[in-house]
């Protein structure tokens, strides 16, 4: 059974700063996905992450995945109010199978 | 372009009921669709996928008599829940993959239904 797990679950940070978002998956996936959700929305496509190294920037929100250590990074630069949302990976538990697995969850709240 | 709409946005009833939520897929084809379940400040869990034209794939723990899927075309498919209770509150998300699209699984998510039973 494919399981992903997000750390931190909770991050309350100052704007300004930066951190990282950590996803684990515990199976062989070569495609990750990350997702922004604001309270009582759905989910907002951010990133998708087709191969071991592969880098994707958009705005101060940076993705990365190393397939071999199972691992993908959110990285977060000079934190804004507008980033506060739930962030959610999700990974395909093999090529060919549609279904996507999502992690915890991890949610964000920029402080002033 | 890959916009997925559902009906209702949210939705109250009285336990014993039941309610039809839609998704569509509005600007591209759809042969499969999945219904996902996601409960306060939790994650999304996927109920099941839809298939156009065949029965759709259950996970485990989720009673099919209870939550009925139809994906009668390429643009549309329903969830029906059967007889619910106040267990049965939730948000249900769905998403389509486009059936022409890109090798990889990118699905498109639809803006969630909310519902609540009394």
């Amino acid at each position: 059974e494919l399981k992903v797990e997000q750390n931190p679950l909770f991050l309350s940070m100052q704007e300004g700063k930066n951190y990282t978002i950590y996803c684990n998956y515990s199976t062989t996936s070569d495609r990750l996905y990350w997702y922004r959700q604001d309270p009582g929305k759905s989910l907002e496509s951010l990133f998708v992450l087709l191969s071991n190294g592969a880098v994707k920037q958009e705005g101060r929100l940076m993705a990365s995945l190393d397939t071999k250590a199972r691992l993908s990074t959110l990285h977060i630069t000079a934190a804004v109010h507008d980033l506060s949302a739930t962030y959610f990976c999700a990974v395909d538990m093999y090529f060919g199978n549609e279904k996507l697995t999502f992690g915890t969850g991890t949610r964000l709240t920029i402080i002033p | 372009g890959a916009v997925v709409s559902q009906h209702p946005s949210w939705v109250i009833c009285k336990s014993g009921t039941s309610v039809k939520i839609e998704c569509r897929s509005l600007d591209f084809q759809a042969t499969t669709m999945f219904w996902y379940r996601q409960f306060p400040k939790q994650s999304l869990m996927l109920m099941a996928t839809s298939n156009e034209g065949s029965k759709a794939t259950y996970e485990q723990g989720v009673e099919k008599d209870k939550f009925l899927i139809n994906h009668a075309s390429l643009t549309l498919s329903t969830l029906t829940v059967t007889s619910a209770h106040p267990e049965d509150s939730s948000f249900y998300i769905c998403s389509a993959r486009d059936s022409v699209g890109t090798s990889y699984n990118e699905q498109f998510f639809g803006p969630g239904t909310r519902l609540t039973v009394l």
